[in-house]
């Protein structure tokens, strides 16, 4: 089974703080992407990457950056964290067209 | 519009019946359709994937398709407590796999 792993389940971080959320999954999938969930908006998509060094912006980057060094990992970056960035963040990555598998998600409390 | 829509429920059904989760979508191009499900506090699990128009059947789930109508359902039979959860519809137009997901449909299953 595809393992798909997020650094942190819970993290808190103050306002105004650079925050790295990180993904590694154990296959290879090319595809990776951020989600963001929150309560009556459902799942967001942050941004995504098909490949190594690369990237393109989903539904709502702003605020947001992202890093692919290598295949297995991609990095979510909050550049200068902000309360209106509390939330559920999903990691997910694909391959062809069967559908996505979830990392356990990191819960980000900004304060 | 929203380009996936569902009913955020919840929806109630007593042990034993047939839960019906219902999804439709705005863009005729959509190809692959997924249902994932999402117990509290954790992230989304794919239980069903629907490619053509019709029924796929796996165990106690029925993905249904129909294109024309631009709609997508799922059938839980004999439904039991460990079935509620939150039910997501997603949604993408090939390629890619950049996939759009409705807000969910909570359903409680009543023992």
């Amino acid at each position: 089974d595809v393992k798909v792993t997020q650094s942190s389940r819970y993290l808190v971080k103050r306002t105004g703080e650079k925050v790295f959320l990180e993904c590694v999954q154990d296959m290879d999938h090319e595809n990776m992407f951020w989600y963001r969930q929150d309560p009556g908006l459902g799942l967001r998509l942050i941004y995504f990457s098909y490949d190594v060094k690369m990237k393109e912006k989903g539904d709502i980057p702003e605020g947001y950056s992202v890093s692919r060094e290598k295949k297995e990992r991609f990095s979510l970056i909050l550049e200068s964290a902000s309360t209106n960035q509390t939330s559920m963040y999903l990691c997910a990555t694909s391959t062809g067209i069967y559908g996505y598998t979830f990392g356990s998600g990191t819960r980000l409390t900004v304060v | 519009q929203k380009e996936v829509e569902q009913n955020s429920g919840p929806l109630s059904v007593p042990e034993g019946a047939i839960a019906s989760l219902n999804c439709t979508y705005s863009d005729r191009g959509s190809q692959s359709f997924f249902w994932y499900r999402q117990y509290s506090g954790k992230s989304p699990e794919l239980i069903m994937s629907i490619y053509s128009n019709g029924d796929k059947e796996d165990g106690r789930f029925t993905a249904q398709l129909n294109k024309a109508s631009q709609y997508v359902s799922l059938l839980i039979r004999d439904s039991q407590p460990s079935d509620s959860a939150t039910y997501l519809c997603a949604v993408n137009l090939g390629g890619y796999q950049k996939v759009t997901f409705g807000i969910g449909t909570k359903l409680q299953v009543i023992p």
